[in-house]
Formats: structure tokens, sequence, C-alpha cells
């Protein structure tokens, strides 16, 4: 099956500790984005990725960390720099232009403890 | 930065009626897409339309753009329970790379 897969589904963290969350895609996408959601509010971005060992920050990269040495993968680190932390964070990838469609992965909810 | 506004925030109706949510957005795009979004899940995209079409179809979805007024709206034909959910608009821009920007969004609940 072709798609996009975010992982852990739920992660807690200790104030001053980095975590990465993983987001891998089998969908031979060149773009990737990482998106952060808080309680009903809509999506923000925070990093994306149009090609391999490339990116860009979004809106609210501040706190927030990526890389991109394989296409299929573009984990993202929230730093002790990143204040408040706790959100849902959504992984989406697309074929590379802004007429298509973005795939999104399950979503990983962060809580700091 | 949010382009996008959706209205209305939420939207209660009962199962089998239409339910209407609009979206407006401040400059020029190049196209505007509809996702729909269950509690704790992702996104699944529902439908793209470009800036120069004025109407576009899918199943019991029907989307409607007007440039003029910077405005789109999306109907739901005979709404079911399934149907609940938030639904955000996300618009693309001309020589914005591939970025599209989302809004808030619309909580639909579909009474039974």
């Amino acid at each position: 099956d072709g798609g996009i897969t975010q992982s852990p589904k739920y992660l807690f963290r200790k104030e001053g500790q980095n975590v990465t969350l993983s987001c891998e895609q089998n969908l031979n996408h060149d773009a990737m984005y990482w998106y952060r959601q808080d309680p009903g509010q809509g999506l923000r971005l925070i990093y994306y990725s149009q090609i391999v060992n490339d990116f860009q920050k979004g809106d609210i990269a501040e706190g927030y960390s990526v890389s991109r040495e394989k296409k299929e993968s573009f984990p993202l680190t929230v730093t002790s720099a990143q204040k408040n932390p706790t959100a849902f964070y959504l992984c989406a990838s697309s074929s590379g232009s802004s007429y298509n469609e973005q795939f999104f992965g399950p979503g990983t909810r962060l809580t700091v403890l | 930065s949010q382009q996008g506004e959706e209205d209305p925030q939420a939207l209660s109706i009962q199962e089998g009626e239409n339910a209407t949510m609009n979206c407006s957005y401040k400059t020029s795009i190049n196209n505007l897409q509809w996702y729909r979004q269950n509690s704790g899940r992702g996104l699944v995209h529902l439908i793209l339309i470009r800036s120069n079409e004025r109407e576009k179809h899918s199943g019991r979805l029907r989307v409607t753009l007007d440039t003029s007024k910077k405005s789109s709206s999306l109907l739901i034909t005979a709404s079911r329970a399934a149907d609940t959910a938030s639904y955000f608009c996300a618009t693309g821009f001309m020589n914005r790379d591939d970025k599209i920007i989302f809004g808030k969004g619309t909580r639909l609940h579909i009474l039974p």
C-alpha cells in the first residue's frame, strides 16, 4: 500500500528535551511538509522541502529543525527552544506543485510534561 | 499567515439535509482545495478547483469559486453521519512554490 506514515502516534516529552518525529512516504513524492495544529485551529506550516537535501522555513519554524537526506523521509526535531510544543503534528507530501493535492499522515500528538 | 477563513466555524444539521460551508480569502490565488479531517486524524483531500474554474462536482460534493468576491463554497448534499468532521479550505498561489495555506476550518456535526 502506498502512503505516508508518522511515528509515534503519541509522544510525551519532558521540558528541556529534544524529540524527533518520524515521517516516511512511499508515494515517490518530491515535496514534503510539516504542519502544527492546535486545538480548534487550522494548520500552520513549520518546514517544507521540495527536493532532497533542500528545505525551507514555513511560518513557525522557530524551535524546530528538519533534514531531508532521503526522498522518502522528512524527520522533524522539536527542540528545547520551542516554548510551547504541545500540539498535533501532521506530515504531508505531494508530487510537487500547488496544483497537486497533499497526502497526509495520521499525525503525532506531542505532549510536554 | 492565515489566508482562508471558513464560515461558519461550526455547523450542526440533521442527517439528510444539505450542508454549506464558505471560505473567503484575501489575495489572488491559482487554486483552492478543500480537505476533510476526522477527529484526531490526518487530512483527506476532497476537491481542487482552479482559478479559471467556477464549479466542480465530486459525488455528493459541489464546490464553487468566485474570484471576484475571493470566496468559495463547499456543498455536501444529502448529509450522512459519516460526514461529521472538520472541513478546511486551502489556497495555492502563483509563483509561491508549493505551499498552500489552510484556513481554521468548519466543524460539521450531522445529527441522527
